[in-house]
């Protein structure tokens, strides 16, 4: 398995202009994390979706923010005009339903993707 | 809303040295805590406890949790320079799906 998958890995942009970041989550996971990692806030959940449906999106700092989450193998993160206090790095992370029936290591461990780290100019 | 205090922030030893990095914790309905490593790119799992007073060991790894006080400890015996990271504790409740809440974590670095 190719693990979480996001893209880009790297993202440099001028303050106003849109930014999509997009996540593959592992086949066969029904849970799908954004997180927000920067040094002085840690790691931050922004919003999650299970089964492709939005739960719980407290986490997203503003309007400028949101996420969607069309089919069970694509998620974005869309920032609206983009600032500069938005440069972090972002990860995403999959996780297997709870009673799914299959066998893993922890029924709640998330597995994360490599992160795009987001540079606002 | 859940919670998770992590110390120290951050540690500097020796090689050789043991450590033990401390996570506290308040959440409702508490299902598990989990212990992440973080080196320079996305945390990777190290243990997942539920239950109090059942050590998970991996290799100079181990922890523990006690559900009663709250927290949870890790500790890495005779440490190397490999296990310099950033170690994350982060808690779940009972729910739908699998949200965790992180703590600001613990940078850990080892000296040669």
């Amino acid at each position: 398995d190719a693990g979480v998958i996001q893209s880009p890995r790297h993202e440099v942009t001028e303050m106003g202009q849109e930014v999509t970041l997009r996540c593959k989550p592992i086949s066969g996971h029904n849970s799908l994390f954004w997180y927000r990692q920067t040094m002085m806030r840690g790691l931050e959940l922004l919003i999650y979706f299970n089964n492709n449906v939005p739960i719980d999106d407290s986490g997203m700092p503003e309007d400028r923010f949101s996420a969607k989450m069309p089919n069970a193998s694509f998620s974005t993160l869309k920032i609206q005009p983009s600032e500069p206090r938005d440069s972090a790095v972002y990860f995403c992370a999959s996780s297997p339903t709870p009673f799914s029936g299959r066998a893993f290591r922890s029924h709640n461990e998330q597995f994360f993707g490599p992160g795009t780290r987001l540079t606002v100019l | 809303e859940d919670k998770v205090v992590q110390s120290p922030l951050s540690l500097v030893v020796h090689e050789g040295d043991t450590v033990t990095l401390n996570c506290s914790y308040e959440v409702t309905n508490f299902r598990s805590l989990l212990w992440y490593k973080q080196e320079k790119k996305a945390p990777t799992f190290l243990f997942m406890l539920t239950s109090s007073g059942i050590e998970k060991k991996s290799g100079r790894l181990s922890s523990i949790l006690d559900k009663k006080e709250l927290f949870s400890i890790l500790n890495i015996t005779a440490t190397q320079t490999g296990d310099s990271a950033i170690y994350l504790c982060a808690v779940s409740n009972t729910g739908t799906a699998s949200k965790l809440t992180f703590g600001t974590g613990t940078r850990l670095q080892v000296t040669l």
